[in-house]
């Protein structure tokens, strides 16, 4: 089973500075990973799919990067409402299908 | 517009049977796999299960295996997770969620429902 290991557990910044959160997996996984948002009481929302492709409807302000082990989601400039818990996911050797621990962005 | 509605969660004794359902709309159902992800209270998400298009292939978690069943009526377009002898540490709301890919299940989720809680206690 791949284990994905997110960093950090919490990042508190104030809305319009920039964001960066890490995920790092236990193998390679290529590009095969995808990046998540939720809310308090929501479900997770598709951010990011195949590391760095934004879903629909996605803003610009999100972007992916990365390959193999080493992950990186940015939020260009934070936006009240992207204030939330963030997952990475692999779907690189599947099943199980995994995801990390989660990133709180919290208002400074 | 696409919809994803679970329902049939509760409170449930240890050692019983609950079957969640997933009603689903604003899109061809039989065409695409579905799965089950479930968040303990206060924690991450965990994957539990998947089932292909036409129903043929299925999927599990480790942790759910040999307890829990997925299955789906492209008739109805319902997706349906029968769950038995319940532990405690089944205790989670459960999400359904579409898999993106056409035909073949490509392990990422485009679209969630709201979830249901299920609450495993004595």
């Amino acid at each position: 089973e791949i284990v994905l290991t997110q960093s950090p557990a919490t990042l508190s910044l104030s809305p319009g500075e920039r964001a960066t959160l890490s995920c790092r997996a236990s193998q390679s996984v290529s590009t095969y990973l995808a990046w998540y948002q939720q809310k308090p009481g929501q479900a997770p929302r598709l951010l990011i799919f195949d590391a760095s492709n934004r879903a629909t409807g996605i803003p610009a302000r999100f972007s992916g990067s990365g390959s193999g082990t080493d992950f990186t989601l940015t939020i260009g400039s934070l936006e009240p409402e992207d204030f939330a818990v963030y997952y990475c996911q692999q779907r690189s050797n599947w099943p199980p299908l995994t995801f990390g621990g989660g990133t709180k962005v919290e208002i400074k | 517009q696409v919809q994803l509605v679970e329902s049939g969660g509760g409170v449930v004794q240890p050692g019983r049977s609950l079957r969640l359902s997933c009603a689903v709309s604003g899109f061809t159902f039989r065409n695409y796999g579905m799965h089950w992800v479930r968040q303990a209270p206060g924690k991450g998400l965990e994957w539990v299960a998947v089932v292909s298009y036409d129903g043929s292939n299925k999927y599990y978690a480790d942790s759910v295996k040999g307890r829990v069943t997925i299955s789906r009526d492209n008739s109805k377009n319902t997706l349906y997770l029968q769950m038995n002898s319940l532990r405690a540490e089944d205790t989670a709301v459960y999400y359904c969620a579409k898999d993106p890919g056409y035909y073949e299940s490509s392990g990422q989720f485009d679209y969630w429902g709201q979830g249901t809680l299920v609450t495993v206690s004595s």
